[in-house]
């Protein structure tokens, strides 16, 4: 069955230091990956997704088939960027998406 | 315009009640979706819809829980005889018709605690 590991519950970095959250998928087809992000009292919304290969608020995910990886990274965190982050698949044919268990990411003053 | 929406906001019932929980999509969106969220967890797929029709239900835990849309529009899920196991946020979502990127717009989830 299709699986999504994001490996670290809880990540806290201080404030312009790089930023990496990690996600590792099991799944032997072509995926379709996303990053899908929830501030604080808000809903859950898409941050990006590796067909777009966009930076959106700062924020790459490059999507590597050969280690089964889509890391989130981010140069130089800033205090808004704290959030729980979780990352997404969607396989061939199928519409659902199957999430990871989500990274609280905090960023220190 | 407005977004997703789900009611009620929060839920409390006795075990071994009925529950019914609301999802209205964005207005045109003909794709629905319904996840369960426990607490510490990810996101877990209940169901799906296109249209009217449910294409995968692969996700409903037991035969206790039951989804419908009508119109194309909102949609219901229904969980009976509910177990403690059963508390958890109940998200929906919802996707432009397909070509549309894919997206999914979620709701702000029913919070549901059985006691």
């Amino acid at each position: 069955a299709q699986r999504v590991t994001q490996p670290e519950k809880l990540l806290s970095v201080f404030k312009g230091a790089p930023v990496e959250l990690k996600c590792n998928y099991s799944y032997s087809g072509s995926p379709e990956l996303f990053w899908y992000v929830q501030y604080s009292r808000q809903r859950l919304q898409l941050l990006l997704r590796h067909i777009s290969r966009e930076s959106i608020k700062g924020f790459t995910a490059d999507l590597n088939k050969g280690e089964t990886s889509f890391h989130l990274k981010k140069p130089f965190a800033q205090e808004e960027d704290s959030a729980m982050y979780y990352c997404a698949l969607r396989t061939q044919g199928a519409q659902k998406l199957v999430f990871g268990q989500g990274t609280r990411l905090t960023i220190n003053p | 315009g407005a977004g997703v929406s789900q009611s009620p906001s929060n839920k409390v019932t006795e075990k071994g009640k009925d529950v019914e929980l609301r999802c209205d999509p964005i207005s045109g969106h003909t794709a629905l979706y319904w996840y369960r969220q426990r607490l510490g967890q990810g996101l877990e797929f209940l169901i799906y819809f296109q249209g009217n029709s449910a294409p995968d239900k692969s996700g409903l835990p037991s035969d206790r829980f039951s989804a419908e849309r009508t119109g194309e529009s909102v949609s219901t899920l229904t969980i009976q005889r509910t177990q403690q196991e059963d508390s958890a946020v109940y998200l929906c979502a919802s996707t432009q018709p397909l070509g549309g990127g894919h997206e999914q717009y979620f709701g702000p989830g029913t919070r549901l605690t059985v006691t």
